[in-house]
Parts: C-alpha cells; sequence; structure tokens
C-alpha cells in the first residue's frame, strides 16, 4: 500500500530564508507526486507534480521539488521564503494503476516570520 | 472561470438529520471525487465517480452516499450525520481518471460541525 510522510507539521522560516518541507513516501511501483498547498479558507491549489519525465520539477510560486528515487523523497523547496508563503502544505502520491485517488501526508504548516 | 464549487461553506446540524453538500464543476471533467481532512491525517477519500452513473468507494465509504447524476454535478450525502463525521471535506474533479496523473482541481471546501 502507498503512503506519504511529511517531517514536521509546523515549519518556521524568516523571511527571505530557504523553504524545505520534506516528503517521504512509500510504494511499491513508481508513483506519480504532488505537492498541494492549502492558503486559509480555501481549498487545495497544485504546486507542482512529478509523473517520471524530469525528476527536478519546478511549480508556481517559486517553488520546485526534486524526485530521488533512492531516498523515496520528493522534497519541497524554495530559494527565499515571502510572508505570502505561509500555508499548509500537503505533499500526495498516486498509484500510475490506479484511478486518479490521491493519498496524502499529513500535511505542513508553514510560517513565516519578518 | 473554471472551478470547483460546493454549498455550504459551513455546516451546524444534529445527530440523524439527514444532509447533503453538493459539488459542481464547469469544466466538464469526467472524474470528481471527495474527500475528508482531519488534523494529523491530511485528506482520505471518501468516494469517487469515473463517469456518470459509476461511483466507487474511496477509503472511507461508511456513513457516506453519493450520486452522479449529472456530468457537472457529485452531491455527497450523510443519511444519518454522527459527531465523528464533523470535519472539513473537499470536492475535486479532473478532466479524465485514464491517468493517475492527471491534476485535481479543488473546490474550497465545507466545514462541518455534527453535534
Amino acid at each position: 500500500a502507498q503512503s506519504v510522510t511529511q517531517l514536521g507539521s509546523h515549519v518556521s522560516v524568516s523571511e527571505g530564508a530557504l523553504v524545505l518541507l520534506r516528503c517521504n513516501y512509500s510504494s511499491s511501483v513508481p508513483p506519480y507526486l504532488f505537492w498541494y498547498v492549502q492558503y486559509p479558507n480555501q481549498g487545495l491549489q497544485l504546486l507542482l507534480k512529478y509523473t517520471s519525465a524530469a525528476t527536478l520539477v519546478k511549480g508556481i510560486n517559486g517553488f520546485e521539488a526534486e524526485f530521488k528515487k533512492s531516498e523515496t523523497s520528493f522534497h519541497l523547496t524554495k530559494p527565499s521564503a515571502h510572508m505570502s508563503d505561509a500555508a499548509e502544505y500537503f505533499c500526495a502520491v498516486s498509484d500510475p494503476g490506479g484511478y486518479n485517488k490521491l493519498i496524502f501526508g499529513a500535511g505542513t504548516r508553514l510560517a513565516v516570520h519578518p | 472561470e473554471a472551478q470547483v464549487t460546493q454549498n455550504p461553506r459551513y455546516l451546524i446540524t444534529v445527530t440523524g438529520k439527514k444532509l447533503t453538500v453538493t459539488c459542481s464543476q464547469n469544466m466538464n471533467h469526467e472524474y470528481m471525487s471527495w474527500y475528508r481532512q482531519d488534523p494529523g491525517l491530511g485528506l482520505r477519500q471518501i468516494y469517487y465517480s469515473m463517469n456518470v452513473e459509476v461511483t466507487d468507494k474511496g477509503d472511507v465509504p461508511e456513513g457516506y452516499k453519493v450520486s452522479r447524476k449529472e456530468k457537472r454535478n457529485f452531491p455527497l450525502i450523510l443519511e444519518s450525520p454522527s459527531p465523528n463525521q464533523t470535519s472539513l471535506y473537499f470536492c475535486a474533479s479532473s478532466l479524465t481518471a485514464g491517468t493517475s496523473s492527471e491534476t485535481q482541481y479543488f473546490g474550497p471546501g465545507t466545514r462541518l460541525l455534527v453535534l
């Protein structure tokens, strides 16, 4: 069965600092991987996704993630945090043989302070 | 504007009183699904639908029903709500279910409190 682990339910960074949100997955087949962001009182919005093309994936708002098969990881990074990045971030995996079901991690809440 | 809409956005009800949460998408998507979000658990799929009249259970279907009579609508029905169904609910849709790399588009969420 597939699963996703997000290390750190809360991460706090200073404005301008590096953002690193960790995601490890478990899957018996090469997975598709996603990062979604949820701003307060809003639905989830796709940041980026890995679908077995390039291992370094660039997304919206300056975020990127690198798929590392050997480490079963898909960590999300942004070089310089902005106050508007404060939100909850979810990593998710789907089974290429499945019907679009996403398995989500528990989420990481990112706080950005001046 | 392409979007997924849900109504109501907030709902307080009592145990056993039937309720329906509506979901509608205007993108002509074939695939729709419902998730619930609980603290520390992320989102879990309740039901999904691959097309009109085709629905199936997700990971946590107990206590819920769905129907897909039209392509654009996918209501979630709680016949007899219980307090453990207090949660934040999201509807999502994608163009097809043919490949699980499809981007899913999420509605704004419905916050439900069952007393």
